[in-house]
């Protein structure tokens, strides 16, 4: 089934340890992007990346970094996890501009 | 700055009609978008509105004024299936999606 693949669904991790959230599309979308939602909040854009090789930051970059090796897999990484990146993490693509955002399940992280 | 206005929280009746406002104040336009979300579920595609009027899908209607920086989402004929948050999202003159916090809304039988 084409769409997107969030791995993993849930997670607690301690402060400070390194965590890799990944995502994956099978729509050979160009553009991909990485979200948090958090209660009473608008998704906020982490990063994004427009087309395979590149990357952007979005609102919310600090204590964030990604890839985009190829046009399927869009890992997010926290290199050092505060527990203020607890949240729910929704990974997303585009065909172009202006098409709807196609978004994975998301992964609920929590940081203790 | 960009904002992005709806109302937090709304209920209605099953079989009745709905509708959830949206006001914008952005960097430009191009496109409004609108997006629903079950509790615990990824956002879902609705509808997209760049030009003045009404789109009717189904039960579901999607109205933009340009000038007045307003949009509404209406559903008829409201299932309890429809109980969700409904996100409204725009576009701006740079192609980045301002996302409004959702409205939740209530379906009772």
């Amino acid at each position: 089934i084409a769409g997107i693949t969030q791995a993993p669904t849930s997670q607690i991790l301690a402060a400070g340890r390194r965590m890799t959230l990944r995502c994956t599309q099978d729509m050979r979308h160009n553009a991909m992007y990485w979200y948090r939602q958090d209660l009473g909040l608008g998704l906020r854009l982490i990063h994004y990346s427009n087309t395979a090789g590149t990357t952007g930051k979005g609102e919310v970059p600090d204590g964030y970094s990604v890839s985009r090796a190829n046009t399927d897999d869009f890992p997010l990484t926290l290199a050092s996890a505060v527990p203020s990146q607890t949240s729910v993490y929704f990974c997303a693509s585009s065909d172009s501009n202006n098409s709807p955002l196609h978004f994975g399940n998301g992964t609920r992280l929590t940081v203790t | 700055g960009q904002n992005i206005d709806q109302p937090t929280e709304m209920t209605a009746t099953e079989g009745a009609i709905v509708q959830i406002n949206c006001t914008y104040q952005t960097s430009g336009f191009n496109g409004l978008f609108w997006y629903q979300q079950h509790a615990g579920e990824a956002p879902t595609f609705l509808s997209y509105n760049v030009l003045d009027g009404l789109e009717e899908k189904g039960r579901f209607s999607s109205f933009l004024s340009r000038s007045k920086g307003y949009s509404y989402l209406l559903l008829k004929e409201l299932q309890m299936k429809d109980s969700a948050s409904y996100l409204c999202a725009v576009m701006d003159s740079n192609y980045q999606l301002i996302w409004g916090a959702g409205t939740k809304l209530i379906i009772k039988p």
